[in-house]
């Protein structure tokens, strides 16, 4: 079945630091590929996305890289702000219809 | 335009009581989905709705759970008896009609504690 592997968290940096949080992932096909972020006491939002394999997703200076020969979509960001403290999930779906499936999250933590 | 919303946001009960979750997704979206997120876990599907219509309900606990969505709007999501291991946040979901529209989007989830 379709898996997601996210790095082990909580993650935490101080304010300007440079962030990487890995995924991996296991599914047959090309599924389509999801950053969501989610903040304390919101729902889950959409951060970035990528559809088919060396597109590059990118989003409120964010991205993240479909990379097929890898099954990898690991997340970066080069300069951390504060606001960006939450937690970060790592998804997967087969069609556009589908169900997501999520990794286990990571906590980001970024310190003033 | 409004979002997904769910009620209520945080319910407490005991082990063997019943418990009803509420969703209204996005005004025109077809497809409504139902998540279950345990603690530093990641969200699991636990059914999908097409219009009025079950899609997908392979992970949802029958004995337990149940959830409709009449005409196709609102949704309710049950469970009888909970047990201490439905402690969890339900997350409600929904997805624009047709096209190849991969985004869901998440109300804030109620959050059940059972004790």
């Amino acid at each position: 079945g379709n898996s997601v592997t996210q790095m082990e968290g909580p993650v935490t940096l101080s304010e300007e630091a440079f962030l990487t949080i890995n995924c991996t992932y296991t599914a047959t096909g090309y599924p389509s590929l999801f950053w969501y972020v989610q903040y304390p006491g919101e729902g889950l939002q959409l951060l970035l996305k990528a559809t088919k394999a060396d597109d590059k997703g990118s989003n409120k200076g964010f991205e993240a890289t479909y990379r097929k020969e890898t099954t990898s979509f690991h997340l970066e960001k080069g300069s951390v702000q504060v606001s960006d403290s939450a937690v970060y999930f790592c998804a997967l779906i087969k069609t556009s219809g589908s169900r997501l499936t999520f990794g286990e999250g990571t906590q980001l933590t970024v310190n003033p | 335009e409004a979002g997904v919303a769910q009620s209520p946001r945080y319910k407490i009960i005991e082990k063997r009581q019943s418990v009803a979750f509420w969703c209204n997704p996005i005004s025109g979206h077809a497809t409504l989905y139902w998540y279950q997120q345990i603690l530093g876990q990641g969200p699991k599907l636990l059914i999908q709705f097409q219009n009025n219509g079950v899609v997908d309900d392979s992970q949802l606990p029958k004995d337990r759970f149940s959830a409709e969505r009449l005409k196709g709007v609102d949704s309710t999501l049950k469970i009888q008896p909970a047990k201490l291991e439905d402690s969890a946040v339900y997350l409600c979901a929904s997805r624009p009609s047709g096209g190849s529209s991969y985004e869901q989007y998440f109300g804030p989830g109620t959050r059940l504690t059972v004790t």
